[in-house]
């Protein structure tokens, strides 16, 4: 199975400040097909998880503009440009590209 | 709107059995792969298992295989998740997700979540 490796596992940041993750994949997910299948997802304490970003670097609707994906290969950033309270969850990244679909470890983005 | 309801969560001792249900609504159910992704306490998220659109393929994690079934009812728009000769490490909140294509495969996509099933193996 593929390995994805995510980097912080934790995350404290200042309210209005940017934040950075890295998530690194085994395997390069690039697929025959062009593209490259990975997701990233929050999830807010006590919920379930949510999708943000699809095929690296597309937003998911209603999600927030502060959020960017990018990377290519096997290596993959979120960003979010100016941390809000309401960011505080673990953020996945998530590859598609291989079977099985496998997860990152998860990272604890918490407030300063 | 895309809904998944899970239910038939619960305490179970090691070597029981229980079954999940999933019910969907707010999208042609029959024309879509269907998954089961767990998160055992305080911990990520694991693929579990996941089924064709019609039912006819299923598959499963190492960690299940042997032990768990996936079925779904398309006139009840609802997928089962049996699970057989429970360990304590299968205790985790079971989630159902809606997958984007009609087979397994490339890009699950997983858009669209449950709320969970929470399932605790324990004597």
């Amino acid at each position: 199975d593929v390995v994805m490796t995510q980097s912080p596992l934790s995350l404290p940041v200042t309210l209005g400040q940017p934040a950075s993750i890295s998530c690194r994949s085994s395997q390069s997910l690039l697929y025959s097909d062009g593209d490259t299948y990975l997701n990233w997802f929050q999830q807010r304490p006590g919920q379930s998880p949510r999708r943000l970003i699809y095929k690296v670097s597309n937003r998911d609707s209603g999600v927030p503009d502060r959020f960017s994906g990018s990377g290519s290969g096997t290596d993959f950033t979120l960003k979010i440009s100016r941390v809000e309270a309401e960011d505080v969850a673990v953020y996945y990244c998530m590859q598609g590209t291989h079977w099985p679909p496998t997860f990152g470890q998860g990272t604890k983005v918490e407030i300063k | 709107e895309v809904q998944l309801l899970e239910s038939g969560g619960g305490v179970v001792q090691p070597g029981g059995s229980l079954r999940l249900s999933c019910a969907a609504s707010g999208f042609t159910f029959s024309n879509f792969a269907m998954s089961w992704v767990r998160q055992a306490p305080g911990k990520g998220l694991e693929w579990v298992s996941a089924i064709s659109d019609g039912g006819g393929t299923t598959y499963f994690a190492d960690s299940v295989k042997g032990r768990f079934t996936m079925s779904r009812d398309n006139s009840k728009n609802t997928v089962y998740l049996q699970m057989d000769s429970l360990r304590a490490a299968d205790t985790a909140t079971y989630y159902c997700v809606k997958e984007d294509s009609d087979e397994p495969g490339v890009d699950p996509s997983f858009e669209h979540w449950g709320q969970g099933a929470l399932v605790t193996v324990s004597s």
